[in-house]
């Protein structure tokens, strides 16, 4: 069974530039959730997906924006970078949309503005 | 919305010694909590989760949490730390969405070092 993948590891942008980052989701989990992790916190919701739609969002500005596909990887993708979007960034997969399910990590992207 | 508090960002203990790492959670309904650790330049693992079931709940590498309402606590424990346990971990609570989703809110995490 493979677990939650994400890439790139690790992303250098200046601010202005846009990204897109990449979430594989764990063998049958249909809901792939977003978290931003500042340098020394903990990590902040950003939105959830299920079934390709949006099923909820943190509080993120718009150009914050993110797609599911019907295999149920994901993409987060960030327009007009700043420097406070400099973080790691995490992609976690569940079985449903259930608050008792285990969120599934994955590794994480570091993005770096400069 | 709920919340969690963990108290003390860092915590230091002698190898063999007792770990205690503290979360308060703040809810208007029966809560489901869990503890993830995290170790360096890596994503969260599941420790443990309570979900409304028994109120000590047993996790992986020897860690335990007791859920008790009267506290509004749910604190982490080990009886014997190693030296692989030190890590950073955070205390969650499932907050739900509008709709049918939930997502987790974490604590701002507690730093465990391992002395030898």
């Amino acid at each position: 069974e493979t677990g939650v993948t994400q890439s790139p590891t690790h992303l250098i942008k200046t601010r202005g530039q846009q990204v897109t980052l990449r979430c594989s989701s764990q063998s049958g989990h249909n809901t792939v959730s977003w978290y931003q992790q500042a340098l020394g916190q903990g990590p902040q919701f950003i939105f959830q997906y299920y079934r390709e739609e949006e099923n909820g969002r943190g509080n993120f500005p718009p150009r914050f924006s993110g797609l599911q596909f019907p295999n149920y990887s994901s993409e987060l993708n960030v327009n007009a970078l700043e420097l406070d979007d400099s973080a790691l960034y995490l992609c976690a997969s569940s079985p449903g949309t259930s608050g008792n399910n285990e969120q599934f990590f994955g590794p994480g992207t570091r993005l770096t503005v400069l | 919305a709920q919340s969690v508090t963990q108290l003390g960002s860092h915590v230091s203990v002698s190898e063999g010694a007792l770990v205690l790492l503290r979360c308060n959670y703040s809810s208007s309904v029966p809560p489901y909590l869990f503890w993830y650790v995290q170790y360096p330049n890596q994503g969260l693992q599941l420790l443990l989760k309570y979900t409304s079931a028994a109120t000590l709940v047993k996790g992986i590498n020897g860690f335990e949490a007791e859920f008790k309402k009267s506290e509004t606590s749910f604190h982490l424990t080990k009886p014997s730390a190693h030296m692989s346990d030190a890590a950073e971990y955070f205390c969650a609570v499932s907050d739900k969405l509008r709709g049918s989703g939930s997502r987790l809110t974490f604590g701002e995490g507690t730093q465990l070092t391992v002395n030898p």
